[in-house]
This record gives structure tokens, C-alpha cells and sequence, in this order.
């Protein structure tokens, strides 16, 4: 199975600062089929269900606001909210869908400093 | 409006069973391949099982191979979980999402996802 692991477990930020939020894969990813990143993002707020931010690693999902990106290749990926907001406070997830079965990262808590 | 509705958890013992169901609604159902993620209390997500849109190929977890079932019904928008020889680690909430798979290939991404049938195993 991939193995995907975050970093980092929490993440403290102040209203209006950046984000980062890493992910690695224990393999690559990235298919030369169709030269795409096998790689989403989800946030999942306190008491809800997961929502889909981002898919093939950068492509991110209608609806979503562009503070919201996703950058990265191959084993290395990165989602970045520019500008963090107070409904952002979440847990990040990222996930592979390169082989079965899909798994998911452990998670990033973003909270509010 | 794109909706998928759990039902079906509840109290099970060690060892028994449960079908859990999810209802689908705002799209063509029979279109796309469907699949169960699972969440233990204050843990994160594990896929569970999945089934590709006609019903024939599906794959499993694991952790629930050979005691687990995943079916759809395609003239009622439905996808089942069927759980077999609970324990306690299987003490979760099971949600159903639909999955997006690109060209060929036979995993993709989950949205969007239901809100979760609570499944508890204890005695």
C-alpha cells in the first residue's frame, strides 16, 4: 500500500496569514499515462463530513475559494491557504488515487493562533 | 441537488452484522463507481470498500477482506456495506461518497460524501 504521511499534526496560524500544510507519498504518484498527480486534498470542519478541495493535485474543485491551492509532484505535495480565514479552521487530509487501495494522510489540524 | 444519505448503524456485539445503505440522489447514479470511508472515533479516514458503476468489480480493504460485502442497486440508487464478524475496531462512522475515477483507471477521488451512519460494536 502508499503510505502517506503530514506534516506537520497541527498547525497554529493567525487570521489573514499563510498556511502550509505538507504531504508525502511513499511512492510516487504521478502517472506518465496521463501526466497527472494522483493526489486530492479534503477538509473536514468540527462535526462534519470531509469536502473536496482539490484533485489531481492542483486542480481545485468548483466552489472552493482561491485561497485554497495545491502545488507539488511525483512524492511531495503541498496545500497552501494564503490567507487564512476563521472558517478554516479544520482538519486537512490529503489522499492518493494512484493505486488500490486509496489512502489517506493522518491529517493536519489548522486552528487558529 | 448531488445528496447521498446513510442509514442502518447502530449497536452491534462482537461478532455479529450489519448492512448499512446509502441512498443516492442528484445525479446519475449508475454512472459512477461508489465507495464506503470509514472514521473511528477521533481518528482519521480509512477507505473501506468500493464498486464500480455496473456493480461487477469491487474491491475491499484488508482489514474487512473476506467478511465484508459492498453492492449496488442501480434501479434504486443505492449502495450497500455489508459487515460480518464485527469487533470493537470496527467501532466507526461510515460514510458513503461517490468516487471519481479518470479514464481507465480503477481508483479516484471521493465527493461528494454522505454524513455517516454511526456503526458501534460492543457488548
Amino acid at each position: 500500500d502508499i503510505v502517506m504521511t503530514q506534516s506537520p499534526d497541527s498547525l497554529p496560524v493567525s487570521l489573514g496569514e499563510r498556511a502550509t500544510i505538507n504531504c508525502k507519498s511513499s511512492q510516487s504518484v504521478f502517472s506518465r499515462s496521463n501526466n497527472r498527480n494522483h493526489l486530492a486534498w479534503y477538509q473536514q470542519k468540527p462535526g462534519q463530513s470531509p469536502e473536496l478541495l482539490i484533485y489531481w493535485a492542483s486542480t481545485r474543485e468548483s466552489g472552493v475559494p482561491d485561497r485554497f491551492s495545491g502545488s507539488g509532484s511525483e512524492t511531495d505535495f503541498t496545500l497552501t491557504i494564503s490567507s487564512l480565514q476563521t472558517e478554516d479552521v479544520a482538519v486537512y487530509y490529503c489522499q492518493q488515487y494512484y493505486k488500490t487501495p486509496p489512502t489517506f494522510g493522518p491529517g493536519t489540524k489548522v486552528e487558529i493562533k | 441537488e448531488v445528496q447521498l444519505v446513510e442509514s442502518g448503524g447502530g449497536l452491534v456485539q462482537p461478532g455479529g452484522s450489519l448492512r448499512v445503505s446509502c441512498a443516492a440522489s442528484g445525479f446519475m447514479f449508475s454512472s459512477y463507481a461508489m465507495s464506503w470511508v470509514r472514521q473511528a472515533p477521533g481518528k482519521g479516514l480509512e477507505w473501506v470498500a468500493s464498486i464500480g458503476p455496473g456493480g461487477v468489480r469491487a474491491s475491499y480493504a484488508q482489514s474487512v477482506q473476506g467478511r465484508s460485502s459492498i453492492s449496488r442497486d442501480n434501479s434504486k440508487d443505492t449502495v450497500y456495506l455489508e459487515l460480518n464478524t464485527l469487533s470493537p475496531d470496527d467501532t466507526a462512522l461510515y460514510y458513503c461518497a461517490r468516487e471519481h475515477r479518470g479514464g481507465e483507471w480503477l481508483v479516484g477521488w471521493f465527493d461528494p460524501w454522505g454524513q455517516g451512519t454511526l456503526v458501534t460494536v460492543s457488548s
